[in-house]
């Protein structure tokens, strides 16, 4: 099946620095999507980019899918976005999300 | 608030008991999912049931018994668990038949099995 990798595995960020997680899979897709889960285990939905550029206030994503590949950039980092990111994909043959094991975030005010 | 809500929310039962955990999403989406997530391990598909027909089971164990009555909830039967089964249970449900396969997550079931 699909393998879904994620880096860096942990993070530590001062408040207000920029970063960069990255998502790499081993086949084509029709659903990528990025997670935040909360520390109450709430799967919080960012994006849903199986290809392109997608941005939503400090966050964006861009999906190469040709690469396999996707980014999730975080601007102005904030205490708040601690926690663990998820990227998941589906596969051409559906029906199944393959989670990658995540990067844990630790944003230090 | 996803649209998706799970109940109960924290649950401990023994070895012995009998539980059900419940889920119902108020998308008007017609595919459902329940995921394990287990501590320092990805999370796990579990079933997936597709206009109230099971599609996927990987390979769980007999002791959890999914039922999806009408394409708007889904329940997730236990019984005689062992203590390797807790965990945090989550609830999906996504379009099959839209562009978007997006799927959208319960705020899940923290299980523990004394």
């Amino acid at each position: 099946g699909i393998q879904v990798e994620q880096s860096p595995p942990d993070l530590i960020l001062q408040e207000g620095a920029n970063s960069t997680l990255r998502c790499n899979f081993s086949d084509s897709v029709n659903n990528l999507q990025w997670f935040h889960q909360n520390p109450w285990g709430q799967l919080i939905n960012l994006f849903y980019i199986p290809s392109g550029t997608k941005q939503n206030g400090r966050l964006s994503a861009t999906t190469v899918a040709t690469e396999r590949y996707s980014l999730l950039y975080i601007s102005s980092s904030q205490t708040t976005d601690s926690g663990v990111y998820f990227c998941a994909v589906e596969d051409w043959h559906g029906n199944k999300l393959v989670f990658g094991a995540g990067t844990i975030l630790r944003v230090k005010s | 608030e996803t649209g998706v809500t799970q109940t109960p929310r924290h649950l401990v039962m023994g070895m012995t008991n009998k539980k059900s955990l419940k889920c119902e999403q108020h998308l008007g989406h017609n595919a459902m999912y329940w995921y394990k997530q287990s501590a320092k391990k990805p999370l796990e598909l579990m079933f997936v049931y597709s206009l109230e027909e099971r599609v996927e089971n990987n390979s769980v164990p007999s002791r959890f018994s999914p039922e999806c009555p009408n394409s708007s909830h889904l329940f997730l039967h236990l019984h005689t668990l062992q203590p390797e089964d807790s965990a945090l249970y989550l609830c999906a449900s996504s379009g099959r038949d839209s562009p978007s396969y997006e799927q959208y997550f319960g705020p899940g079931t923290r299980l523990t099995v004394t």
